[in-house]
């Protein structure tokens, strides 16, 4: 099994440009989870999707966009990048078979 | 929400000595508290975690308590070694599909 996996690794948008963060697991999670980690903030929730068909908002949703594509895949969207969106992008996927979250490599991005 | 603070937020010890990581939790609804480990550059991995029915867990060199009433939970690292050095975080949850963070401690263990 692969786990949970993200692309891209690194990112360098300029401000305003588009993009979108992919997840995608193998682990049969029910949920699946975008966090932000920023230097001592810890994790914060951006948006989590308790099931396949179900999107709910985080703790710091703004300037974000979800989609739950099916029970494998999760993304994660920026219509405008801000420079404070600049980031360490985790996934993440609990359920299924462990009700524990298990966290993909990341994606740094960098918004200039 | 939840609000988790953890302290203290940079860990010093001499290699064999033991270090404890504080976290309280702000909703005493909250009944799962796992800890994490992350390495420079690495994803968090889950170290160990406690549910609310529990006082105590050990694994290893590695333990966890929680006191309820007092709403807080603590780690303890027991014979430190060099790859525990690491960043250590703690999180809560209501079972709502929420895990809330604390901000984290950096343990450096020193040889």
């Amino acid at each position: 099994n692969a786990g949970v996996t993200q692309t891209p690794k690194f990112q360098v948008l300029k401000t305003g440009q588009s993009m979108t963060l992919q997840c995608a697991q193998d682990m049969n999670h029910n949920s699946m989870y975008w966090y932000r980690q920023d230097p001592g903030m810890g994790l914060r929730l951006i948006y989590y999707s308790a099931s396949e068909g179900t999107t709910d908002k985080g703790e710091v949703p703004n300037g974000y966009n979800v989609s739950r594509l099916n029970k494998r895949e999760f993304s994660l969207r920026l219509e405008s990048a801000a420079p404070s969106q600049t980031s360490v992008y985790f996934c993440a996927g609990e359920g299924g078979d462990t009700d524990t979250q298990y966290f993909g490599p990341g994606t740094r991005l960098t918004v200039l | 929400g939840e609000n988790v603070e953890q302290h203290p937020s940079t860990l010093s010890v001499q290699e064999g000595d033991s270090a404890v990581i504080k976290c309280t939790y702000s909703d005493s609804a909250s009944n799962y508290f796992p800890w994490y480990k992350q390495e420079l550059g690495k994803r968090p991995q889950l170290i160990i975690d406690i549910r609310s029915n529990v006082g105590e867990k050990k694994d290893q060199r590695i333990a966890v308590t929680l006191n309820k009433t007092a709403k807080h939970f603590s780690l303890h690292i027991t014979e430190t070694q060099p790859e525990d050095s690491a960043v250590y975080f703690c999180a809560a949850s209501k079972g709502d599909y929420k895990l809330s963070f604390g901000a984290g401690t950096t343990v450096t263990v020193r040889a």
